[in-house]
């Protein structure tokens, strides 16, 4: 079956400290990526995907993150984190389904908390 | 609206009555998706539609969840004979066709609690 993992359900970081947030998938194919962020009392926004091309990809808010198609991880980072940044981070797979749409499968999340 | 809504933003009731959710999707989008975020839990698909069709409803934890579309607009998510453990954020997002990179954009959510 198809999940997700967010291995790390808190994380602490300084601020203005590099940050990587780790997430694994498991799916026969190369699934299209996500990964959102959702900030207290907010709904969830996208920070970026990965559908093809280039493993590397650039998103919202200065963040980045990798796909590596032998480690089945897709693993978000970013070089110099803002309190601002203190979220819950959310990694999720879309797997095609029929009539064109897609269903999401979503990890269980990381929070992120940034201290002074 | 520029986005999805959703309504109410938050329901407390009692065990046992019956809840309706409602989302608005953004306009134009055909897919919408319903999720469940209980505490310390990640985002739990419930079901999706392709227009007003559920091509998906394996997400649904039991009969006394249903969900409907009409339209191809609104939908309702109705809870019946709430329990204490269906306590949690009700999320909604919906996505249009046309890119091949379906693109999910979510509402607020709608907190229920069920005492």
């Amino acid at each position: 079956a198809q999940s997700v993992t967010q291995p790390d359900i808190h994380i602490t970081v300084s601020e203005g400290a590099s940050l990587e947030l780790r997430c694994n998938y498991s799916y026969g194919a190369t699934p299209y990526l996500f990964w959102y962020v959702q900030s207290p009392g907010q709904g969830l926004q996208l920070l970026l995907k990965y559908f093809s091309g280039d493993t590397l990809v650039q998103g919202i808010k200065g963040f980045e993150a990798e796909f590596k198609r032998s480690q089945s991880s897709f693993n978000l980072r970013k070089p110099s984190v803002h309190w601002s940044d203190a979220a819950e981070y959310f990694c999720a797979v879309g797997l095609r389904g029929t009539s064109g749409t897609y269903k999401y499968i979503f990890g269980t999340g990381t929070r992120l908390k940034v201290l002074a | 609206g520029a986005g999805v809504s959703q309504s109410p933003s938050n329901k407390v009731t009692e065990k046992g009555k019956d809840v309706e959710l409602r989302c608005d999707p953004i306009s134009g989008h055909t897919a919408l998706y319903w999720y469940r975020q209980s505490l310390g839990q990640g985002l739990e698909f419930l079901i999706y539609f392709q227009g007003n069709s559920a091509p998906d409803k394996s997400g649904l934890p039991s009969d006394r969840f249903s969900a409907e579309r009409t339209g191809g607009s609104v939908s309702t998510l109705t809870i019946q004979r709430t329990q204490q453990e269906d306590s949690a954020v009700y999320l909604c997002a919906s996505s249009g066709r046309g890119s091949s990179y379906n693109e999910q954009f979510f509402g607020p959510g709608t907190r229920l609690t069920v005492l």
